[in-house]
Parts: C-alpha cells; structure tokens; sequence
C-alpha cells in the first residue's frame, strides 16, 4: 500500500449506529487530519493529530470521536449521527503540523439514514 | 476572517479550448496557496504551491500563478481527461488551510 488508505470506502448506518472509518499512511508523516466535504461547501476541518496528539478541533459535535494512537492511523468514531452528517469524509497527513502539502485519502462515502 | 474564493464556479470548454480559473484571497501573512485536482468520488491530489507573488509553476497543460491578491491556473488546450474540480487552499500563519468552494471543469471533445 501507499499513500494515504481509507476504510471503508463507502458506509451507510442508522442513526442509533455506531461505526468508525479508518485512516493509514504510508508516507512517514507526522500530522494527520480529518475533513468533512459536503455538496457545494468547501472542505472542513474537523480534527488535526500531531505526533498522536490532538491540536485542532473545529467545534466538531461530540457524535463524532477521533482517535490517533500512533503517527501513522486515524480512526474517526461514529455514533448516533444525524442525516445531515452524510458526506465524504477524508483523511490526509502532512510531514508535519500546519506544514505545507497535505496528501488526501480517496475519502469514505457517509449515508445516515 | 481568511476568506478564499473560486470562479468560475463551474466551467465548460471545447477540446483545445484554453481557459483560466480564478482564486482570490484575503488572508493575513499567506505561507503558501495550493492547488489540487479532485475527480468524483476520490480525495484531492495535490498540483501545486505558491509561496510568493509572481510565483509561477506549470505541470503539462496547467500553469499557476499568483499574485499578493489572487491566484490563476491557467489550462493550455485542455483535453476530456482534465475534466475534474479544482480546489485552492490557502495557509496563513499558523492556521490550518482554507479551502475554496472549487470550480467544476468539464473538457468537452
């Protein structure tokens, strides 16, 4: 593998569900990151790692629950989402954080219903 | 607040057609503007950075500019295969980056 992988690819749950997308990185990086990218709105930040700690969160609700237990995965916790949270949701790593060129995952599809 | 802003939101050419997108920005102490492609259903690939004013870098038929305002890329005979959406971000300070709506590009043969 290579790059930036995400799993699963595309999800659908429930919205009394609990879930969790996975995110790894093959690059060496040290800063992960979590976005959510709807229809018509630009990518949003919700969580930034650096060295496996936390160092942004954007007012993200707390249904959603990241976790970085070392510099090369990222999960994302998912529970009791609504239907306005189905989106693509992406994962990228940078070589450090707030550092320049960021590397996306292909993203993992969300349908809440 | 860092604003970034994209036009055309969407745009449609000719095969051959040669055309510019447009993102402008107000950010305070810019480190860097980055632009990527991003086709349906995938992540964002990165294209490239721009750190200062009068910058310029080309990638086959993309070239990017920047200015102390705005960026361009400009796409010199466009083929079906560069149909995808455009996406500028730009980094100020120690603020993550700030991504633009994207401007949706379809090539036409």
């Amino acid at each position: 593998e290579t790059g930036v992988t995400q799993t699963p690819r595309h999800l659908v749950m429930g919205m009394t569900n609990k879930k969790s997308l996975k995110c790894e990185q093959h690059l060496g990086h040290n800063a992960m990151y979590w976005y959510k990218q709807s229809a018509k709105k630009p990518l949003e930040l919700m969580f930034v790692y650096n060295f496996k700690e936390q160092t942004e969160n954007n007012s993200v609700p707390s249904r959603f629950s990241p976790e970085c237990p070392n510099s090369s995965h990222l999960f994302l916790h998912l529970h009791t989402l609504q239907p306005e949270d189905s989106a693509l949701y992406l994962c990228a790593s940078a070589t450090g954080f707030m550092s320049e060129t960021q590397y996306f995952g292909p993203g993992t599809r969300l349908l809440v219903l | 607040e860092d604003q970034v802003t994209q036009s055309p939101e969407a745009l449609r050419l000719q095969e051959g057609e040669s055309s510019s997108l447009n993102c402008s920005y107000t950010v305070s102490g810019l480190r860097g503007l980055f632009w990527y492609r991003q086709d349906p259903g995938k992540g964002p690939e990165f294209l490239f950075t721009l750190y200062s004013a009068g910058e310029e870098k080309e990638k086959e038929r993309l070239k990017a500019t920047l200015t102390k305002k705005e960026s361009f890329l400009h796409i010199t005979a466009p083929k079906p295969e560069d149909s995808a959406t455009y996406l500028c971000a730009v980094q100020a300070g120690n603020t993550p980056l700030v991504f633009g709506k994207g401007t949706r590009l379809s090539v036409i043969a």
